[in-house]
């Protein structure tokens, strides 16, 4: 199993252009979600999905949008670029979060710098 | 916002000493989780403990959980240089389908 990869590792943007960060999973998990980490900070939650279809709003949701088409699949959408948009971005899967035993798998990151 | 707190922020300790490091957090929770994130990389899962109860281990990580105070420790007995990694609480919220990670604890651990 891959587990959670995530495409690219690292990316330049200018402000006002639009790119989509790539996630995937091999783990049949129906929960995916996209953090950003800031300096010294925590994660904090952009959007996630409870399964194929279905999407909600984390604590930091505005100036990215999501799809969810597949299992496997979740990409994050940005779609004006700004410089505070400047983070690691990471997306992570679980089985099941509703359970009081799910625990969460993280894919290494992407590093976004917007100019 | 709710997420949680860690404490101390930053932790230096020489190889060998234990580590202990605090989380609080706002919202009622069916588990409380700490992960580790190496310098760089994502975040690995270390140890879940479920709201009902008190006090898990596994390996050198023990953590304790007081609901009633909205609060968990982690303790890394015997540190070694390789658990030089900031170390994070995350705690469900919502309807449990939503994570909250609190700011982190940083550890270095001295050779």
């Amino acid at each position: 199993n891959a587990g959670v990869t995530q495409t690219p590792k690292f990316q330049v943007l200018k402000t006002g252009q639009s790119m989509t960060l790539q996630c995937a999973q091999d783990m049949n998990h129906e929960y995916m979600s996209w953090y950003r980490q800031d300096p010294g900070m925590g994660l904090r939650l952009i959007h996630y999905s409870v399964g194929a279809g279905i999407t909600d709003q984390g604590e930091v949701p505005n100036g990215y949008n999501v799809s969810r088409s597949t299992t496997e699949d979740f990409p994050l959408r940005l779609l004006s670029a700004a410089p505070s948009q400047t983070s690691v971005y990471f997306c992570a899967s679980s089985y099941s979060p509703g359970s009081p035993t799910d625990t969460q798998y993280f894919g290494p990151g992407t590093r976004l710098t917007v100019l | 916002s709710q997420q949680g707190e860690e404490d101390p922020q930053a932790l230096s300790i020489q190889e060998g000493e234990n580590a202990t490091m605090n989380c609080s957090y706002k919202t009622s929770i069916n588990n409380l989780q700490w992960y580790r994130q190496n310098s760089g990389r994502g975040l690995v899962h270390l140890i879940l403990i479920r709201s009902n109860e008190r006090e898990k281990h596994s390996g050198r990580l023990r953590v304790t959980l007081d609901t009633s105070k909205k609060s968990s420790s982690l303790l890394i007995t015997a540190s070694r240089a390789a658990d030089t990694a900031s170390y994070f609480c995350a705690t469900p919220g919502g309807n449990f389908n939503k994570f909250y990670f609190g700011s982190g604890t940083k550890l270095n651990v001295k050779p």
